[in-house]
């Protein structure tokens, strides 16, 4: 069965250091996506990235960047010079097929 | 950007009532959405997954009688959870999806259910 597994479940830093927050995946499908989403306080989800498997061309989106390594079933999330804002719980998700399967979270607290 | 409108935000209900939850897609049409419940924290679980026109796809283990799905236009789904019981109490979230390709990039803003 398919699984996502997010070790951290609790993260804590201070402003401007850098962040990485790791995934790991567990599927026998060859095609599938990969998501990270962060869900505030406020309990909105806001999407932040998707990737499909046969592509692991590393992301970056200012701040963010993702790293996808298929070899160790990883798809990592970094955030650089973390800011207050950013404290939030992020979610890895895999899906193959339109059905999410979402990881257990991790909750970032950037401190001031 | 797609949005998705999901109404109420909050609300408390009393044991035994029924509770309908709404989700619109406003800018584009939805042919699948989805249903999902996350607990206090806990991660999101999907609970079923609708297409217009059809009946919903239940997860296993979500009773379908209980958590009533209509999915009758390309812009609206709603849920009804019908006798309601504190157990239900939960965080309940739609996300919209174009088929089975374009899906996974838009939430609603969830409904926090309080059974009391």
């Amino acid at each position: 069965a398919q699984k996502v597994t997010q070790a951290q479940t609790e993260i804590s830093v201070v402003e401007k250091e850098d962040v990485t927050l790791d995934c790991v995946y567990e599927t026998r499908d060859t095609t599938y996506y990969l998501f990270w989403y962060k869900q505030p306080p406020s309990g909105e989800l806001v999407f932040l990235i998707r990737r499909n498997s046969f592509d692991e061309q590393n992301e970056i989106s200012g701040r963010y960047s993702w790293n996808f390594q298929k070899s160790t079933s990883s798809f990592n999330f970094t955030i650089t010079a973390s800011q207050v804002v950013d404290s939030a719980v992020y979610f890895c998700a895999w899906a193959s097929g339109s059905r999410l399967t979402f990881g257990e979270g991790t909750q970032l607290t950037v401190n001031p | 950007g797609a949005v998705v409108s999901q109404h109420p935000s909050r609300v408390i209900c009393k044991s035994g009532t029924s509770v309908k939850i709404e989700c619109r897609s406003l800018d584009f049409q939805a042919t699948t959405m989805f249903w999902y419940r996350q607990f206090p924290k806990q991660s999101l679980m999907l609970m079923a997954t609708s297409n217009e026109g059809s009946k919903a796809t239940y997860e296993q283990g979500v009773e379908k009688d209980k958590f009533l799905i209509n999915h009758a236009s390309l812009t609206l789904s709603t849920l009804t959870v019908t006798s309601a019981h504190p157990e239900d109490s939960s965080f309940y979230i739609c996300s919209a999806g174009q088929g089975l390709t374009n899906y996974g990039y838009t939430f609603g803003s969830g409904t926090r259910l309080t059974v009391v």
